[in-house]
């Protein structure tokens, strides 16, 4: 079975900064996704970023971006030029692609709070 | 296009009753997913449907069930509830089941 860590409950940063959220997984599979998913306080879980492990190369979306570490198991997001509204908690998540296994497994999240 | 809709939004009942949850999916999406979540133990997955079948289902007794009907829409059905049953029940849709998933607002339910 898969696990997902994400041993930081919670952080804080200054508006215009960058922060890093870490997050480390466990899976003998080969093929998987893994996602960083934003929960604002309307509860709505909104798709941050998503990295295929055959893919070498870090996702980037505008202001975010990972560090995905495959041979680690480590799945970091760095959150560039952080905004007031990026405050909520986010969730690594890890999809295995081996059969039809395409349930998401949650780390148990992290609560962000950007100061202004 | 319209997101993920989940009803209600809101949700009391008491012990012992039984609930039935709905969620429409992004048009076209024919994979479904529900999950619960709970402070104590986070996000956890209950069951996946995909073109009217079920093709995952997590670790969660009997009394949860769900179906999906030919348009995609699901529902997910509790029966006698317990105290512990309160939770953010969390549905979401995907074209496939593996590209990703978009998540609905959720319903709140509390089990008195």
């Amino acid at each position: 079975a898969q696990t997902v860590t994400q041993s930081q409950p919670e952080m804080s940063v200054q508006e215009a900064e960058t922060v890093t959220l870490s997050c480390t997984y466990d899976t003998s599979e080969n093929n998987y996704y893994l996602f960083w998913y934003k929960q604002p306080p309307s509860r709505q879980m909104i798709l941050v970023i998503r990295q295929e492990a055959y893919k070498q190369q870090n996702a980037t979306e505008n202001r975010f971006s990972v560090n995905f570490q495959k041979a680690a198991k480590s799945f970091s997001l760095k959150i560039s030029d952080s905004q007031l509204g990026d405050t909520a908690m986010y969730f690594c998540a890890f999809m295995s692609l081996t059969g039809a296994n395409s349930k998401l497994t949650f780390g148990k999240g992290i609560t962000l709070s950007v100061r202004p | 296009k319209a997101g993920v809709t989940q009803t209600p939004r809101y949700l009391i009942k008491t012990r012992g009753q039984q609930v039935t949850l709905s969620c429409s999916p992004i048009s076209g999406h024919r994979s479904v997913s529900w999950y619960q979540q709970t402070p104590g133990q986070g996000l956890q997955f209950l069951f996946e449907y995909f073109s009217e079948t079920q093709r995952n289902k997590g670790n969660f007794p009997g009394r949860f069930s769900g179906r999906q009907f030919s348009n995609s829409r699901s529902e997910m059905n509790v029966s006698t509830l317990e105290l512990g049953d309160s939770a953010l029940y969390l549905c979401a849709s995907s074209l496939d089941g593996f590209y990703g998933y978009t998540f609905g607002s959720g319903t709140r339910l509390t089990v008195v």
